[in-house]
């Protein structure tokens, strides 16, 4: 079974620097994709970026970057220029082939000001 | 377009009791899968529909049950509740199978008593 593993319960950033949250994963397949999600304390999930495993760009949307390395089964988010807002609970995500949906626990990202 | 709705947003049962969640995915989208969020367990996968038929399935009690119906709205039903079943219940809608992503509902919140 796919298995999905945030190491950083918590990250800290001050407003306007950058942070990094980490994501590794295990699988077998070849085929997949990858997504972080947000979770403000509203709690409504809201999909951050995403990027599918045949491809070796990394997925950028605006300030959210990803470094993605397959061979590593590794799947970053990059938050530059943080602002107030990004504070929230990021969850990093993967689904298969066979639509099988795992989330890491998460990481709860405090932006300082 | 409207997002994701879930009703009720908040309930409070008592054990060995049943209940009712449901879920209106956003207009045009086919698929609807349910999870389940707690501070212990995290994230985890219920199950999903597409088309009316339950097409993957997480591993949970039989008491967790589910159904679509033809225009893609989706209920699940707890059956004989436990007080380990106090949870956030997310839904998420998606255009179909397959690849696309998710977009999550504000969720219900189940305290058992």
């Amino acid at each position: 079974a796919q298995t999905v593993t945030q190491s950083q319960p918590e990250m800290s950033v001050q407003e306007a620097e950058t942070v990094t949250l980490s994501c590794t994963y295990d699988t077998s397949e070849s085929d997949y994709y990858l997504f972080w999600y947000k979770q403000p304390p509203s709690r409504q999930m809201i999909l951050v970026i995403r990027q599918e495993a045949y491809k070796q760009q990394n997925a950028t949307e605006n300030r959210f970057s990803v470094n993605f390395q397959k061979a590593a089964k590794s799947f970053s988010l990059k938050i530059s220029d943080s602002q107030l807002g990004d504070a929230a609970m990021y969850f990093c995500a993967y689904r298969s082939i066979n639509n099988d949906m795992r989330f890491g626990a998460g990481t709860r990202l405090t932006v300082k000001p | 377009k409207a997002g994701v709705t879930q009703t009720p947003r908040y309930l409070i049962k008592t054990r060995g009791q049943q209940v009712t969640l449901s879920c209106s995915p956003i207009s045009g989208h086919r698929s609807v899968s349910w999870y389940q969020q707690t501070p212990g367990q995290g994230l985890q996968f219920l199950f999903e529909y597409f088309s009316e038929t339950q097409r993957n399935k997480g591993n949970f009690p039989g008491r967790f049950s589910g159904r679509q119906f033809s225009n893609s709205r989706s209920e699940m039903n707890v059956s004989t509740l436990e007080l380990g079943d106090s949870a956030l219940y997310l839904c998420a809608s998606s255009l179909g199978q397959g690849f696309h992503e998710q977009y999550f509902g504000p969720g219900t919140r189940l305290t058992v008593t």
